[in-house]
């Protein structure tokens, strides 16, 4: 069965700093992988999405995914965080052929001024 | 313009009521879904229809009864509430139904609190 596992459950970084939120995967066969961002009281909003190809991602808002196949791992990241990407983040992997979507417990980014 | 639109934004009722969570899509995709979020923000997905048609139904109880009159609109009734099904309901949208990988489209959600 397809499944993510995101370990933190919080990451504080200070404004201005690099970001990384993990996110491992487990799949059978070829990974479709997505970040998404939830807001306070919003719906989820799409970041980016790896599906075969370069394993760096660029996505919306300035954010980057890294795929690295033997580590099983794509890490979201960021060269320099603003307190406005203080959110929810959610790593999500797809599983069978409809879009169906596994995501992950979801990792709560802090940004300090 | 709100893209995927849901409502109630809140919805609050008593045990053993019925209950209905409506929701809209203006993007023109071919498929929708309904989505559980509990308290610790865990999601997991309910149903997924695509045009008209039940393509995903997980592990839900029958008492959740998803109905799509058009590829527009997929509603959710739950019958019988229960203290358990208390949660926040996302309704999200896409194209196509996942062969080219399209992403989600979520509604704001509808926060259900059953006393």
């Amino acid at each position: 069965a397809q499944s993510v596992a995101q370990p933190e459950d919080q990451v504080n970084v200070a404004e201005g700093n690099p970001l990384t939120v993990k996110c491992t995967y487990s799949v059978s066969g070829n990974p479709y992988l997505f970040w998404y961002v939830q807001y306070p009281n919003r719906g989820l909003q799409f970041l980016l999405k790896y599906i075969t190809g370069d394993n760096l991602v660029k996505g919306s808002y300035g954010f980057e995914a890294e795929f690295n196949k033997s580590q099983t791992s794509f890490h979201l990241k960021k060269p320099s965080a603003l307190v406005s990407d203080s959110a929810l983040y959610f790593c999500a992997v797809k599983s069978g052929g409809y879009n169906k979507l596994i995501f992950g417990a979801g990792t709560r980014l802090a940004v300090h001024p | 313009d709100t893209a995927v639109s849901q409502t109630p934004k809140y919805l609050v009722t008593q045990m053993g009521n019925d209950k209905s969570i409506k929701c809209e899509q203006n993007l023109g995709h071919d498929t929708m879904y309904w989505y559980k979020q509990d308290s610790k923000k865990f999601l997991k997905i309910m149903f997924s229809y695509n045009n008209k048609e039940l393509i995903i139904n997980e592990t839900v109880p029958n008492r959740f009864s998803p109905k799509s009159p058009d590829k527009a609109h997929l509603n959710l009734h739950i019958n019988s509430l229960e203290l358990g099904d208390s949660a926040v309901y996302f309704c999200a949208s896409s194209r196509g139904t996942g062969g080219d990988n399209s992403p989600l489209h979520f509604g704001n959600g509808t926060r259900l609190t059953v006393t």
